[in-house]
């Protein structure tokens, strides 16, 4: 059964640095999204991404987030300069289209640890 | 605002026993109601969703759920849990006039089963 594929599981990272994690959707999906959970906190989306360029964003994708397709392949969450409170996992998530009623396909999630 | 509350942060059932797991929405239109299932190291899998029609929906692996408006609820449901059911369980909610696909989840309950 496909599925979406996340690299790495694990980050750590310091402060300031710029941490890039990556994604791999499900192959035909055109939709794709990030989605953060902060531990002990809801899971809260980040971002969706429809036809290279993003569809909507939340509060906290502020200019230190983007997000690329730079492939027919990968999709890409990169944060500029990390905080503390970056500290979460990832998922990344896809779907065939942009319907409401679409499922969105997680993958496992990449823990982001930044020092 | 829109919010998802699952009330339950953490349930213990035994083997054999029923299971109901609560999830309160507040939302303005017509929602989309998911229930999603994670387990260690896995992304969210989909167990089912509500978007009309008859209000008991019936999912994967033996579960379903209720959606009952005049209670904003859509709790979760199975009637005999077995230890592989034991996993982290979210709430989330749509509509029909996001068209960013934007998934708003509640907090998640840890179901641990007792042998």
């Amino acid at each position: 059964e496909p599925e979406v594929t996340q690299t790495p599981s694990h980050q750590v990272t310091q402060m300031g640095q710029e941490v890039i994690l990556r994604c791999v959707p499900i192959s035909n999906h055109l939709y794709f999204y990030w989605y953060r959970q902060i531990l002990g906190q809801k899971v809260e989306f980040l971002v969706s991404f429809y036809n290279n360029e993003i569809s909507e964003k939340s509060e906290i994708f502020d200019d230190q987030f983007s997000v690329e397709r730079p492939d027919g392949s990968n999709f890409t969450l990169k944060i500029r300069s990390t905080k503390l409170e970056d500290s979460a996992m990832y998922f990344c998530a896809s779907s065939e289209d942009r319907q409401p009623t679409d499922t969105q396909y997680f993958g496992p999630g990449t823990r982001l640890t930044v020092l | 605002a829109q919010s998802v509350t699952q009330p339950d942060i953490h349930i213990t059932v035994s083997e054999g026993a029923s299971l109901e797991l609560r999830c309160n929405y507040s939302y303005g239109a017509t929602p989309y109601l998911f229930w999603y299932v994670q387990s260690p190291g896995q992304g969210l899998q989909l167990l089912l969703k509500y978007f009309s029609g008859d209000t008991l929906v019936q999912g994967i692996k033996g579960f379903e759920a209720e959606f009952k408006r005049s209670q904003s609820s859509f709790n979760l449901r199975k009637p005999s849990v077995h230890w592989s059911d034991a996993a982290e369980y979210f709430c989330a909610v749509s509509d029909q006039y996001n068209q960013g696909g934007k998934l708003i989840f509640g907090q998640g309950t840890e179901l641990s089963v007792k042998p």
